[in-house]
């Protein structure tokens, strides 16, 4: 089975600082793996996805991750925080075959102070 | 674009009551999906519809739950006999295709309180 793991409930950054937060997957075949962004009340909105093309994902926003295929990791990176970028954070696999059947994470909230 | 419309967007019921949760599916999009969100649990895929028909549904709780397609621009979840541990956000997406490379839009969801 499909799963990702994301490090931290609660990732807190200065505004204008750089943004990290981690995602490590866990598939026996290579998964394609998603980022998705929710606001307060709001539904999720997909940041970016890789699909198996090039391995580092450039998205909305100014989000770019990198796929790590040695590090099993996917994590997602901001050079520089907004204060529009709180908000919580999901990652999620999916098989590279057949329907797009996502697997979330946890989710990590994140906190931009000014 | 009006996107993935959801309603109710707040449900309160009493436990034992039928709750039925209404999605309209961006118009194109072929496939549509049923979530749930809870505290304990995270987001979870409950149901996957393409072409009207479901194709998975190994997400669904149980026998309580239902859902249906009648046509390409609407879809309903049903919960009958409601119970608190119901209680969830439950959000509808939908994708124009099939494909696993494509992208899935979500609804602003359904919030449900069961007492």
């Amino acid at each position: 089975a499909q799963s990702v793991t994301q490090l931290g409930s609660h990732v807190s950054v200065s505004e204008g600082a750089l943004v990290l937060l981690r995602c490590n997957y866990s598939s026996s075949v290579p998964p394609y793996l998603f980022w998705y962004v929710q606001y307060p009340n709001q539904g999720l909105q997909l940041l970016l996805k890789y699909t198996s093309a090039a391995t580092l994902v450039k998205g909305i926003n100014g989000f770019e991750a990198e796929f790590k295929k040695s590090e099993t990791s996917f994590h997602l990176t901001k050079p520089s925080a907004h204060m529009s970028d709180a908000a919580e954070y999901f990652c999620a696999v999916s098989p590279n075959t057949g329907f797009q059947k996502l697997v979330f994470g946890t989710g990590t909230r994140l906190l931009v102070s000014p | 674009d009006a996107g993935v419309i959801q309603s109710p967007r707040h449900e309160v019921t009493e436990m034992g009551q039928e709750v039925t949760l209404r999605c309209k599916p961006i118009s194109g999009h072929n496939s549509l999906f049923w979530y749930r969100q809870t505290m304990m649990r995270g987001l979870e895929l409950l149901i996957y519809f393409n072409n009207n028909v479901p194709i998975d549904d190994s997400g669904m709780p149980e026998d309580r739950f239902s859902a249906k397609m009648p046509n390409a621009s609407f879809s309903t979840l049903k919960i009958q006999p409601s119970e608190p541990r119901d209680s969830a956000v439950y959000f509808c997406a939908s994708s124009r295709l099939a494909a696993s490379t494509d992208t899935q839009y979500f609804g602003p969801g359904t919030r449900l309180t069961v007492l």
